[in-house]
């Protein structure tokens, strides 16, 4: 069965760059059937789609971080990264990483997340 | 992309039904079948209970439906139970801007 763990700091600095791996096992990274996503939750708010990256490197974004967010997918490692630069507070939230059905679009196996808090 | 409007709260009694409503528009919920539902226990991960609009993954009761009319999908706890207390969000595909998915701003059920 898949499973998805989260690991990354806690705590980041205001304009520093937040980064977060997720270890996929009990399934391929590497599969065409699943795209590996990135979601958010700040304090007291509701869900928010960061992005989504797919084995070959393509890559799609939630257009209001703009420039400052980026995936990868490590297939030899079966990981996959989260790298969102310049936080600010607003970027303080539980951040889960997701398995998503590439063609029927849902978020199938989530982590157990992880909360990051963004200090000033 | 502006999130789906869900009521902020909906309760019930056990043994009841509710309904939980989800409006979005052409460009999402009314442009695909690729809704789905989310059920949130705080401090615990987020559970798939309802994709494409009306399936259910295995393991989730039969008590757990969905449908969808237009620019609204809904999803139907029948037979309410305690355990069903916990935050609930819904979710499309959408290709309006490039494409992503959109959540629901959540609702929150109280039993």
């Amino acid at each position: 069965q898949l499973q998805l763990q989260e690991s990354g700091p806690g705590l980041v600095k205001a304009s520093d760059t937040l980064s977060l791996t997720c270890t996929v096992s009990g399934g391929s990274i590497s599969s065409s059937t699943y795209y590996w996503g990135w979601i958010r939750q700040p304090p007291g708010k509701g869900l928010a789609w960061i992005g989504s990256a797919y084995y070959d490197g393509s890559t799609y974004y939630n257009p209001s971080l703009g420039s400052r967010v980026t995936m990868s997918v490590d297939t030899s490692k079966k990981q996959f990264s989260l790298r969102l630069s310049s936080v600010t507070a607003a970027d303080t939230a539980v951040y889960y990483c997701v398995c998503l059905m590439a063609y029927s679009h849902y978020m199938d196996v989530w982590g157990k997340g992880t909360a990051v808090a963004v200090s000033s | 992309q502006s999130a789906l409007t869900q009521p902020a709260s909906v309760s019930g009694s056990p043994g009841q039904s509710i309904t939980i409503s989800c409006t979005g528009t052409s460009s999402d919920i009314g442009g695909y079948n690729f809704v789905s539902w989310y059920q949130h226990h705080p401090g615990k991960a987020p559970r798939l209970m309802i994709y494409e609009v009306r399936n259910r993954p295995s393991g989730v009761s039969n008590r757990f439906s969905g449908s969808k009319s237009g620019n609204t999908a809904s999803l139907t706890i029948s037979s309410l139970q305690a355990e069903d207390e916990a935050d609930y969000y819904c979710s499309s595909y959408t290709t309006s801007i490039t494409p992503l998915y959109v959540f629901g701003t959540g609702t929150k059920v109280t039993v």
